[in-house]
């Protein structure tokens, strides 16, 4: 089982729709959680950061869910700028060094 | 501030070549990392530096070597390209610790594609 996991898409969806992507970790210990977004051939750029009690930013709102070992992000009224890939990271500590686990991406795509 | 910087954007070699790939900060992050990107794959990470003069191994290291000579540069070296070296690399960094005791987030810079044939 992959450390982190995420429906690589694409989800096709049009403008103004509401989309939500999970992604799921493995290791229980994992401390903190990050969604970014990276758009074709360039390099991954921060989204934002999730926090235990969920947090929003704009259109976009991360949560976590240590019970069942998840994350997610739910984007409202989606834009066509909005099409890109999103990452989600995990990071965990071991023998004091934190490793940085990405997932391989979820892919949207908002039509016009 | 510049951010993370890479060079070369684009490189093409002969399997068996060498070559160096740069990677510049100007934030004056401690921790640099390589990664590698491949279709189909997450972000691998090749080596990483938790300070100046100190490296270490990541998730894919053989075939590359890397340097942290000054704290503001990391490089990475292929000293005998073969195929399965083609990819996107990218150079990351970040501050020791975040906010709050979490942590900090990474900064990428634009990556290098590299093509050997």
């Amino acid at each position: 089982r992959k450390e982190v996991e995420q429906d690589p898409g694409p989800f096709n969806v049009p403008e103004g729709a509401t989309v939500a992507f999970n992604c799921t970790y493995s290791n229980s210990a994992s401390q903190s959680f990050f969604w970014y977004r990276q758009d074709c051939r360039k390099e991954p750029k921060l989204l934002m950061s999730v926090y235990s009690s969920g947090n929003e930013d704009g259109r976009f709102t991360a949560q976590l869910n240590r019970a069942s070992q998840y994350i997610s992000l739910l984007i409202r009224d989606s834009k066509l700028s909005d099409s890109a890939t999103y990452l989600c990271v995990v990071t965990s500590s071991t023998s004091g060094t934190y490793k940085y686990i990405f997932g391989t991406g979820t892919r949207l795509k908002v039509l016009a | 501030n510049a951010g993370v910087t890479q060079t070369p954007k684009f490189r093409v070699l002969k399997t068996g070549q060498s070559m160096t790939l740069l990677c510049a900060q100007d934030m004056n992050h401690e921790y640099m990392y390589w990664y590698r990107q491949d279709p189909g794959m997450g972000l691998r990470l090749i080596h990483y530096s938790v300070g100046e003069g100190t490296t270490a191994k990541g998730e894919v290291p053989d075939g590359y070597n890397v340097s942290r000579l000054k704290k503001q540069n990391f490089l990475l070296g292929l000293e005998s390209a073969a195929p399965s070296q083609t990819s996107v690399y990218f150079c990351a960094s970040r501050h020791q610790q975040g906010l709050a005791g979490g942590q900090e987030t990474q900064y990428f810079g634009p990556g290098t594609r590299l093509l050997v044939l």
